[in-house]
């Protein structure tokens, strides 16, 4: 069974560059069943797809944030990485990775626990 | 982008209720829609997948249905552990969509 572990800075002040990578153990990251995925939720609000990426390092971005974002695959680490520039408070949020099943059909069937980053000077 | 509308958005229920939350996508994702689960503090849960597949390890109470662009999350016997915000997702064209949640509160 797959775990994955967000892990990167609590706190990023405005206009910087956040940084959060995701190790997935108890499989591999070269699997071709799955894309890895960043998903968001800032305080209390719903839940927003950012962006996915295969093993090859093909990437698929939400346009709302895809001049800002880039998603990046080590599969000697068996980790995947997001990084958001020019962050706003908007952009405080919980961040979670998730394996992003995708043959003929495509759901996020393991998440890790979620990492808080708040956007404040 | 498509839009995922769920109702309500919040409901009160008893433990035994039958519960039935809706999702409405603003074009047709054919069985492309998958629900989650999420507690306070948590990750969300996979529940559903492709409309109506029940995943593995979820409890026989929780059922799907639907296509196109009228879906439903069904819950046949509410129990105390159930109590949770409910999303839906499609996954018919990226970007990926979530509808806004549908929160489940004791009565």
């Amino acid at each position: 069974q797959l775990q994955l572990q967000e892990s990167g800075p609590g706190l990023v002040k405005p206009s910087e560059t956040m940084s959060l990578t995701c190790t997935v153990s108890g499989g591999s990251i070269s699997s071709s069943f799955y894309y890895w995925g960043w998903v968001r939720q800032p305080p209390g609000k719903g839940l927003e797809w950012i962006g996915s990426i295969y093993y090859r390092g093909s990437t698929f971005y939400n346009p709302s944030l895809q001049s800002r974002v880039t998603i990046s695959v080590d599969t000697s680490k068996n980790q995947f990485s997001l990084n958001l520039t020019s962050v706003t408070a908007a952009d405080t949020a919980v961040y979670f990775c998730a394996s992003d099943y995708t043959t003929d059909v495509n759901y996020f069937d393991y998440w890790g626990q979620g990492t808080l980053v708040t956007v404040s000077s | 982008d498509i839009q995922m509308t769920q109702s309500p958005s919040s409901l009160s229920a008893s433990v035994g209720d039958r519960v039935t939350i809706t999702c409405r996508a603003s074009q047709s994702i054919s069985s492309f829609l998958n629900w989650y689960q999420q507690k306070p503090g948590k990750a969300p849960k996979l529940l559903i997948y492709a409309a109506s597949s029940l995943q593995s390890g979820v409890p026989s109470r929780f059922s799907g249905s639907g296509s196109g662009t009228d879906f439903t999350l069904t819950i046949s016997s509410l129990q105390p552990e159930d109590f949770a915000t409910y999303y839906c997702q499609q996954s018919y064209s990226p970007p990926r969509t979530f509808g806004q949640g549908t929160k489940v509160e004791i009565k």
